[in-house]
C-alpha cells in the first residue's frame, strides 16, 4: 500500500511546544490516529480525530487536520522529558479496520 | 490490569521450528487484530476478527501463519517452519465495535529466529 509520511526525528527543549506532522494517504478515512511508542513498550493510544473535524484539544495535545491535504499534526505543549518516545500516525483504511501506520517520529526532549 | 496481554513477550527459536502466540484482548472488545513491527517501521496490518470469525487477511500473512480465535476470546497466532526474516515485534490489539474508539495494543512478543 501507500506510505504515511511522518519526519523521522524530532529534538527539542523540555518546555517548549513539539509539532509532529504526518501526510496520509486514504482521503476517504473516517479516522487518524496518534500513538506512542516508548523503548520496550507496546503502542499507546494519545488521540484521534474525527474527518470531519478540523482541530482536536485534549489537555496537552493539539491535533489538526487539512483534509484537502491530506495532513495531520500533533503538537504537543510545555513538552517533558517524558514525552521523549516514538510517535506514530495511522489512518484508518477504506476495509474500515486495519490501521496503516507511518513508521514513527522520535521525540528526543532535552533539559 | 484489563489491558491487552500478550504471551510470552520474548521468544528465540531456530530456524525451522514452529511457533505459537497468545493474546488475550480487552474483554469486552470483539475485535481483535494482529499486527507486526520490525526495527524503524510502524506496525503492519496482518489479521483482523470479529469475535470469532476471521475477516480479513493481509498478503503479509503467508501460507505458513494461521490465527485462530476459537471462542471470540482470546486468539493464537501460529508460524511454521520460521524463517530469520520472520523475525519481528507481533502486536495484538483490540477495539469494541466503535471504531472511533481505536484500537488498544498490547505489550507485543518479540520473536527471534536464529
Amino acid at each position: 500500500g501507500e506510505d504515511v509520511e511522518q519526519s523521522l526525528f524530532l529534538s527539542v527543549r523540555e518546555g517548549d511546544s513539539s509539532v509532529i506532522n504526518c501526510t496520509y494517504t486514504d482521503s476517504s478515512s473516517t479516522y487518524l490516529y496518534w500513538y506512542k511508542q516508548e523503548p520496550g513498550a507496546g503502542l499507546q493510544l494519545l488521540t484521534y480525530i474525527f474527518s470531519n473535524m478540523d482541530m482536536k484539544q485534549d489537555q496537552r495535545l493539539t491535533v489538526l487536520l487539512n483534509k484537502k491535504d491530506k495532513h495531520l499534526s500533533l503538537r504537543i505543549a510545555d513538552t517533558q522529558t517524558g514525552d521523549s518516545a516514538i510517535y506514530f500516525c495511522a489512518e484508518i483504511l477504506n476495509s474500515g479496520y486495519a490501521l496503516n501506520f507511518g513508521k514513527g517520529t522520535s521525540l528526543l526532549v532535552t533539559p | 490490569d484489563t489491558g491487552v496481554s500478550q504471551d510470552p513477550r520474548h521468544k528465540i527459536t531456530k530456524r525451522g521450528q514452529n511457533v505459537t502466540f497468545r493474546c488475550d484482548p480487552i474483554s469486552e472488545h470483539n475485535r481483535l487484530y494482529w499486527y507486526r513491527q520490525t526495527l524503524g517501521q510502524g506496525p503492519e496490518f496482518l489479521t483482523y476478527f470479529q469475535n470469532e470469525a476471521q475477516l480479513e487477511k493481509s498478503r503479509l500473512l503467508s501460507d505458513r501463519f494461521s490465527a485462530e480465535r476459537p471462542k471470540g476470546s482470546f486468539s493464537t497466532l501460529e508460524i511454521q517452519r520460521t524463517e530469520q526474516g520472520d523475525s519481528a515485534m507481533y502486536l495484538c490489539a483490540s477495539s469494541p465495535i466503535l471504531d472511533s474508539l481505536g484500537q488498544y495494543f498490547g505489550p507485543g512478543t518479540r520473536l527471534t529466529v536464529t
